[in-house]
């Protein structure tokens, strides 16, 4: 049984071509977070919601957007994407509260964006 | 200096081996620790949480060590499908930060 379910698996757009991609989650999480992984990288926190708050990490650029409009669903939009977004994007949740410390988080198969 | 440091490998050891990963953190007010395991184009999953007191499950060890701020992984009896990559997890505040990974080969 799929907990955290991100679609489409693959993702091919083109340079500048706005996308958007999509993680939904069973678990009734609180947390959800979205990673960027690159090759023979660790996975890099772009963001992430607690419940409808939305915390930024300062570096992440403003080319990417996120939206939550329910526990179940969260989106991640690539506003332009260039050559150097293309990566394996990993969804993830925990139970939460995110300052709890101590919460294990789950995560989606990923979806693998390429940029043509 | 990163945040968490792993152990460069790969290690490529045989069948039956034992075989140890360090993790090294430099936040001293880190939280909770974890080691996930990474298969080639797959999605990290969670292999264990690591207490101070150390837990064990199965052939898999995990320690942490507060004050030297260093986590490891034992893994005894090695299997060709432990093969994958290993990811140590640093949790501060809600906020994980990965290591870049350790490659595990296991060979017949």
């Amino acid at each position: 049984d799929a907990m955290v379910i991100q679609n489409p698996r693959y993702q091919v757009t083109q340079f500048g071509k706005p996308v958007t991609l999509s993680c939904s989650q069973t678990l009734n999480h609180n947390v959800m977070y979205w990673y960027q992984q690159k090759s023979s990288q660790a996975p890099k926190l772009l963001f992430h919601y607690y419940d409808k708050d939305f915390n930024n990490e300062a570096d992440t650029p403003d080319n990417f957007q996120s939206r939550r409009p329910n526990t179940s669903f969260c989106f991640l939009d690539i506003r332009s994407p260039g050559l150097g977004d293309a990566a394996m994007y990993l969804c993830a949740t925990s139970r939460g509260p995110p300052d709890s410390g101590g919460e294990t988080q789950y995560f989606g198969p990923g979806t693998r964006l390429l940029v043509l | 200096r990163k945040e968490v440091e792993q152990d460069p490998g790969p290690f490529n050891v045989p069948e039956g081996a034992t075989v140890a990963f360090n993790c090294t953190y430099s936040n001293s007010a880190s939280q909770s620790f974890f080691w996930y395991r990474q298969d080639c184009r797959k999605e990290p999953k969670l292999l264990m949480s690591v207490y101070s007191s150390g837990n064990e499950d199965g052939r898999f060890t995990a320690q942490l060590n507060r004050a030297s701020q260093y986590i490891s992984l034992l893994i005894r009896d090695s299997k060709l499908s432990d093969s994958a990559t290993y990811l140590c997890v640093v949790n501060v505040k809600g906020k994980s930060t990965f290591g870049d990974g350790t490659t595990l080969t296991v060979k017949p």
